[in-house]
């Protein structure tokens, strides 16, 4: 089976920007979540999407958002970007049931100038 | 907030030492998961102790828990070169939610 799969690898954008990333699950998981990485705060919770529909969300700014198509692929989306955004994203997917372990994908690098 | 917390933050060991990493969380859970993470990149799943488990083992790795302190350690014996990452824990279950919350990580760097 293929794993999860993050486009694109690398990005910069500037200050008010908007950025979209994606994210393929692996083949048969319903669950997708993100979670956005940086030296400082560790790996902190976005939201999570299962079959097209947010069924968790962390404490992040309605700057960001996201959303799951009916292949489960996922997108998030941050707009109006800051400084502060420039971070790892990391997408993991799982069948999303409780007690599960999460598969990862290798990251969105993030760098806003 | 960080519902995981790993300490210490850094460890630097010889190889075929011993690595122990510990890891306290705030509230009641379900599960507590160790994923490891090679720089720059995604995470990839070590472990998962459930909250009625005391010790669990997977090759070089052994887990145990103990949910009347919150703590959880995780110890690599016998540590190679090839351990070197940052191990993070992920306690689930807390508050209802099963979404794993993840600490800041333990930095392990194995000297050949």
């Amino acid at each position: 089976k293929a794993g999860v799969t993050q486009t694109p690898r690398y990005l910069i954008k500037t200050r008010g920007q908007q950025v979209t990333l994606s994210c393929s699950p692996i083949s048969g998981h319903r669950s997708v979540s993100w979670y956005q990485q940086t030296p400082g705060q560790g790996l902190q919770f976005l939201f999570e999407y299962f079959s097209e529909t947010q069924r968790n969300k962390g404490n992040f700014p309605g700057r960001f958002s996201g959303r799951q198509f009916s292949n489960s692929r996922s997108e998030m989306n941050v707009s109006t970007l800051e400084l502060g955004d420039s971070a790892l994203y990391l997408c993991a997917s799982s069948l999303g049931r409780s007690e599960e372990k999460l598969f990862f994908g290798s990251g969105t690098q993030l760098s806003v100038l | 907030s960080q519902q995981g917390e790993e300490d210490p933050q850094a460890l630097s060991i010889q190889e075929g030492e011993n690595a122990t990493m510990n890891c306290s969380y705030k509230t009641s859970i379900n599960n507590l998961q160790w994923y490891r993470q090679n720089s720059g990149r995604g995470l990839v799943h070590l472990i998962l102790i459930r909250s009625n488990e005391r010790e669990k083992h997977s090759g070089r790795l052994r887990v145990t828990l103990d949910t009347s302190k919150k703590s959880s350690s995780l110890l690599i014996t016998a540590s190679r070169a090839a351990d070197t990452a940052s191990y993070f824990c992920a306690a689930a279950g807390g508050g209802g939610s099963y979404i794993p919350t993840f600490g800041r990580g333990t930095s392990l760097i194995v000297h050949p």
